[in-house]
């Protein structure tokens, strides 16, 4: 089954905006990672950040994560039209014999206008 | 380095037919996953190769479905009696050893359409 819920399911922008993307989740984790996936193509791994990490960068990717909240967020900033794409966390769970297999949410799918 | 490739891109089969995908991995990645992807959802773990031990199992993965990694390199997913249901995105992703925990890389995918 599906780990949370990214929200919200679907964002449009014109370029040049930010992008906000949230992510919740039910379990204790290990990390949790953002991808990326084009329309009918495979996924692009985009940023991860550990549980012990609060806050990352990744050039105009920006990552919080508050795992007493369980939930995480994804900012790009200064969209572009090539950010158009369906956005996915993931998460990796702690223990139960787990092999790093990810668990994704259900996306966001971000348009943005030029 | 090349990344994982997934043959063929797309296929269209009948139900009840039996079909077989292809992953080839990162060359020097141990770790090989399946993951299933339909329309509107995120994808969901079948299954988990450590070189060619198949190490876990989705329950997901009906005895339809069948994975091998024979010589640690590419694997093979086949799925016998296919039905509507059957209908996804089937990735693949290889991973190294280091580190259980961190980034998977993934294929195109391939797109599995059962009539």
């Amino acid at each position: 089954s599906q780990q949370g819920e990214e929200d919200p399911q679907a964002l449009s922008i014109q370029e040049g905006e930010n992008a906000t993307m949230n992510c919740s989740y039910k379990t204790s984790i290990n990390n949790l990672q953002w991808y990326r996936q084009n329309s009918g193509r495979g996924l692009v791994h985009l940023i991860l950040i550990r549980s012990n990490e609060r806050e990352k960068h990744s050039g105009r990717l920006r990552v919080t994560l508050d795992t007493s909240k369980k939930s995480s967020s994804l900012l790009i900033t200064a969209s572009r039209a090539a950010d158009t794409a369906s956005y996915f966390c993931a998460t990796v769970a702690i223990g139960g014999g787990s092999q790093g297999n990810l668990i994704f949410g259900k996306g966001t799918k971000l348009s943005v206008k030029p | 380095d090349t990344g994982v490739s997934q043959n063929p891109r797309h296929k269209i089969t009948k139900r009840g037919q039996n079909v077989t995908f292809r992953c080839d991995p990162i060359s020097e990645h141990n770790r090989l996953y399946w993951y299933r992807q339909t329309l509107g959802q995120g994808p969901e773990f079948l299954t988990y190769f450590q070189n060619e031990a198949q190490l876990e199992k989705s329950r997901l993965l009906s005895d339809r479905f069948s994975a091998e990694r024979p010589k640690g390199s590419f694997s093979t997913l086949e799925i016998q009696r296919t039905e509507q249901g059957d209908s996804a995105m089937y990735l693949c992703a290889s991973a190294p050893l280091s580190g259980v925990a961190d980034t998977q890389y993934f294929g195109p995918g391939t797109r599995l359409t059962v009539l």
